[in-house]
């Protein structure tokens, strides 16, 4: 079975300064890994993947993540908030040869941005 | 391009009741998905389908029935409410089968079960 973790429910950051939302997996075989970001009364958005290749993973909105495959973390990050950053945030993983079927979900974080 | 809509945008049911979500995409994706969100618990996979004519069962599926007759509608049935499927449904869909596809999600569905 596969399953995601993200061990803060909350970030508080302030506005320029640099964030990270944590996030570890665990899966059988290799991994692909998602992040998707949620905005108030939203449906779920695309912000990057591993897939395979290079660890840093660039994505929309200036925000990148790292994979570490010996930590098997996917943390995300960017170099310098906005205020207009936050909203809920989730990891989602899939095992590579797992077929069509969904992803599977971290909690998510819940990222505040402070003026 | 609308992407992936879903209809109702919310509703109020009575237990019971018969009801069924909506989800419409115009993208020709092959996979489509339906997830319930849950304060706390992330997102949950409820069913799946890889594709037209093809259904297959996800983490919390019981209380709730699919079927897809055509690529664009994967309608999502709750034959008989109860009050612990008030959630959030979201429906997703997917260019192809890889595992590596990236799933767009519509703007969900808020259900009150009471």
């Amino acid at each position: 079975a596969q399953s995601v973790a993200q061990p803060e429910d909350q970030v508080n950051v302030a506005e320029g300064n640099p964030l990270t939302v944590k996030c570890t997996y665990s899966v059988s075989g290799n991994p692909y890994l998602f992040w998707y970001v949620q905005y108030p009364n939203r449906g779920l958005q695309f912000l990057l993947k591993y897939i395979t290749g290079d660890n840093l993973v660039k994505g929309s909105y200036g925000f990148e993540a790292e994979f570490n495959k010996s930590q098997t973390s996917f943390h995300l990050k960017k170099p310098s908030a906005l205020v207009s950053d936050s909203a809920l945030y989730f990891c989602a993983v899939r095992a590579s040869g797992g077929g069509a079927d969904g992803l599977t979900f971290g909690k998510g974080t819940h990222l505040i941005i402070q003026p | 391009i609308a992407g992936i809509t879903q209809a109702p945008t919310s509703q109020i049911l009575a237990a019971g009741r018969r009801m069924t979500l909506r989800c419409t995409q115009d993208m020709r994706h092959n996979a489509m998905y339906w997830y319930r969100q849950d304060l706390g618990l992330g997102l949950r996979l409820i069913h799946y389908s890889n594709t037209a004519g093809t259904t297959g069962k996800g983490e919390v599926p019981d209380g709730y029935s699919v079927s897809r007759a055509n690529t664009d509608d994967f309608p999502l049935t709750l034959a008989s409410a109860v009050p612990s499927q008030t959630s959030v449904y979201f429906c997703a869909s997917s260019p192809g089968l890889a595992d590596r596809e990236t799933q767009y999600f519509g703007p969900g569905t808020r259900l009150l079960v009471l």
